[in-house]
């Protein structure tokens, strides 16, 4: 598949708790980079982490990349309701492909 | 314009007919993306462009798609003979040029074929 692979498929979690997203891939990367999708169709840039990049924080959000196991995380800390939507990480190829995983689906319940 | 546009964004077409979407990219952006997601399921690559040219074609599903770009600005994309698992939404992004930034994504055009 050409896409990454995204765990866990679905998540849900308690508001004021924190959610950890997990995504592989096989290729060399450039940047990976996550997004958000609310229900609905367009997606929103999250966060960017650099292939020398081994963390990186913004807001609640951190990210961190082990090139060498060829693996990435999202961590959302103190989750909220309005957390709730899929969540893509993507991986920036030589070449500037972009290519996106299969996605988590995350429901805070309030 | 301000964001990635999209059109039309809801299409429904019989079976067998030729369908065209369009996307219009941020102003200056020079690579543009085609996506295809199928309901509940992650983003199918489609295509990029690198200005007019295409250096990966290799998400194409089959010879019934193509598409171009022309100015370095719009794209559009042609699904000829369309087919009942051709129904999805298509998403849109672009980019500034280079390895860096990140993708903006129109709201999409999802294609019905009954």
């Amino acid at each position: 598949s050409q896409q990454g692979e995204e765990d866990p498929q679905a998540l849900s979690i308690q508001e004021g708790e924190n959610a950890t997203m997990n995504c592989s891939y096989k290729t060399s990367i450039n940047n990976l980079q996550w997004y958000r999708q609310n229900s609905g169709r367009g997606l929103v840039h999250l966060i960017l982490i650099r292939s020398n990049e081994r963390e990186k924080h913004s807001g609640r959000l951190r990210v961190t990349l082990d090139t060498s196991k060829k693996s990435s995380s999202l961590l959302i800390t103190a989750s909220r309701a309005a957390d709730t939507a899929s969540y893509f990480c993507a991986r920036k190829e030589y070449g500037n492909k972009l290519v996106f995983g299969a996605g988590t689906i995350l429901r805070v319940k309030s | 314009g301000a964001g990635v546009s999209q059109s039309p964004s809801n299409k429904v077409t019989e079976k067998g007919k030729d369908v065209e979407l369009r996307c219009d990219p941020i102003s200056g952006h020079t690579a543009l993306y085609w996506y295809r997601q199928s309901l509940g399921q992650g983003l199918e690559f489609l295509i990029y462009f690198q200005g007019n040219s295409a250096p990966d074609k290799s998400g194409l599903p089959s010879d019934r798609f193509s598409a171009e770009r022309t100015g370095g600005s719009v794209s559009t994309l042609t699904i000829q003979r369309t087919q009942q698992e051709d129904s999805a939404v298509y998403l849109c992004a672009s980019s500034l040029g280079g390895p860096g930034p990140e993708a903006f994504f129109g709201q999409g055009t999802r294609l019905t074929v009954v």
